[in-house]
């Protein structure tokens, strides 16, 4: 049975790093065509895809916020962890981890993590 | 980017009844190499994360009702509800996993 699930803070400041980790099970990080990404979703609103990092360590990231994004993975651990730097208000969401079996859609989500920006 | 577009933003179908979302890409969502659109469709209920109905534009995950389909190719596409259930009432998104990933704006059915 394939899991995920989101931890990390639930209150940011201002321009703080966000750093979120997805602790996985039911499926190795190594396994060929696996990959995790991340999506979020503000209060409301619709979902946003931000990366995605695969069992070889390729990664991808959403172009309009590639610069502020980092994502990596930790295989013996089973996690796969996305820092955010220079958190806004508007970055208020809930930031979900999702596996994907390349080439096909996110199939298996986690419950999700909300996280406020606010001082 | 590919951006992703869905009409109406909202419906509301009388139980039973039929319920049509459309979802249009930006630019082709279609692999001629192994012919498949990169098309996928989410049902996502209040307080949950987004479910996988449909991938490939028209093949339904395992467990999905039939009374969900999905159809189209290229740049347009429609999901299907043939006969809304209460049970239906959620938000529908649609993806595009061809080039990076995109999410349309979502639609939202209720019962009439």
């Amino acid at each position: 049975q394939i899991t995920l699930k989101e931890s990390g803070p639930t209150l940011v400041q201002p321009t703080q790093t966000l750093t979120l980790t997805c602790t996985i099970s039911g499926f190795s990080l190594s396994a060929g065509g696996v990959a995790v990404g991340w999506i979020r979703q503000p209060p409301g609103k619709a979902l946003e895809w931000l990366a995605l990092i695969y069992w070889d360590d390729d990664d991808r990231y959403s172009p309009s916020l590639k610069s502020r994004l980092t994502i990596t993975k930790d295989t013996s651990k089973n996690q796969v962890v996305l820092t955010v730097t220079n958190m806004d208000p508007v970055d208020t969401a809930t930031y979900y981890c999702a596996h994907r079996l390349h080439p096909g859609p996110f199939m298996y989500w986690g419950q999700g993590a909300l996280v406020t920006v606010s001082s | 980017d590919i951006v992703m577009t869905q009409s109406p933003d909202s419906l509301a179908v009388s139980l039973g009844e039929r319920a049509t979302i459309s979802c249009k890409s930006s630019q082709s969502v279609f692999l001629r190499s192994n012919n498949k659109n990169y098309l996928a469709w989410y049902q996502q209920k209040p307080g949950q994360p987004p479910k996988l109905l449909i991938s490939w534009a028209s093949t339904r995950e395992s467990g999905v009702p039939d009374r969900f389909s999905g159809s189209g190719s290229g740049t347009d596409f429609t999901l299907t509800i043939s006969s809304l259930q209460a049970e239906d009432v959620a938000v529908y998104y649609c993806h595009q996993y061809y080039t990076l990933f995109t999410f349309g704006p979502g639609t939202k059915v209720d019962i009439k």
